[in-house]
């Protein structure tokens, strides 16, 4: 069974960092692209990065790009979101997801995390 | 920025068909995913590829497309359906989802 756990969220100031972690178990975790997906409150799912297999490739949404990076560790099937110069409206559920083949821009996500909730806010 | 459009509501009573459309530009040269989200709980892909059903998802669930629209519906919708459900696509290696519909089985 696909398992996908996130950690790391929590409340921080504006301008501050945080660093989300996904640990996945499961499935041959470097087989496959790994993604980040956010939902604010309320609100609908937004794309926020992704990475291949063998993070040769990657890709982020406009809002994050510059601020947040992806990465992640095949050794330790595990997925990372640093996310610096957090701003307000980076305030959302993250998602981990898996998707359903090694490349990140053309599939689809099969698996999901139950989320970790970031709050940025003063 | 690259948009996929959705109403944002549809009702249907049970056992009747639901039909849940999203719209963009080009929409007919990319492949259109289809997720359901339920209160309080995480997406669930329900279609891929225009019009493929994962395993364990119902066969009342189906997808189609005709140029920049794709459709997902919901035949014979049952009480569980009620839920959030958002089309995605890919453009310029940039993830992009629809605005989401909610569907209220009444």
């Amino acid at each position: 069974e696909v398992q996908l756990m996130e950690s790391g969220g929590g409340l921080v100031q504006p301008g501050r960092s945080l660093r989300l972690s996904c640990a996945a178990s499961g499935f041959t975790f470097d087989d496959y692209a790994m993604h980040w997906v956010r939902q604010p409150p309320g609100k609908g799912l937004e794309w926020v990065s992704g990475i291949n297999w063998n993070s040769g490739d990657l890709g982020y949404a406009d809002s994050v790009k510059g601020r947040f990076t992806i990465s992640r560790d095949n050794a330790k099937n595990s997925l990372y979101l640093q996310m610096n110069s957090l701003r307000v409206e980076d305030t959302a559920l993250y998602y981990c997801a898996k998707d359903a083949g090694p490349g990140y821009s053309t599939g689809w996500w099969d698996s999901w995390g139950q989320g970790i909730l970031v709050t940025v806010s003063s | 920025s690259y948009e996929l459009t959705q109403p944002p509501s549809v009702s249907v009573s049970p056992g009747q068909t639901a039909s849940i459309t999203c719209s963009g530009d080009k929409l007919g040269d990319k492949y259109v995913s289809w997720y359901q989200q339920k209160p309080g709980q995480s997406p669930v892909l329900v279609i891929y590829q225009d019009r493929k059903r994962p395993s364990g998802i119902p066969d009342r669930f189906s997808g189609s497309k005709s140029g920049s629209t794709a459709t997902l519906t919901i035949s014979g919708t049952q009480a569980m359906d009620e839920a959030d459900y958002y089309c995605q696509a890919w453009d310029s290696k940039t993830g992009v989802f629809g605005t989401g519909t909610r569907v209220t089985v009444l």
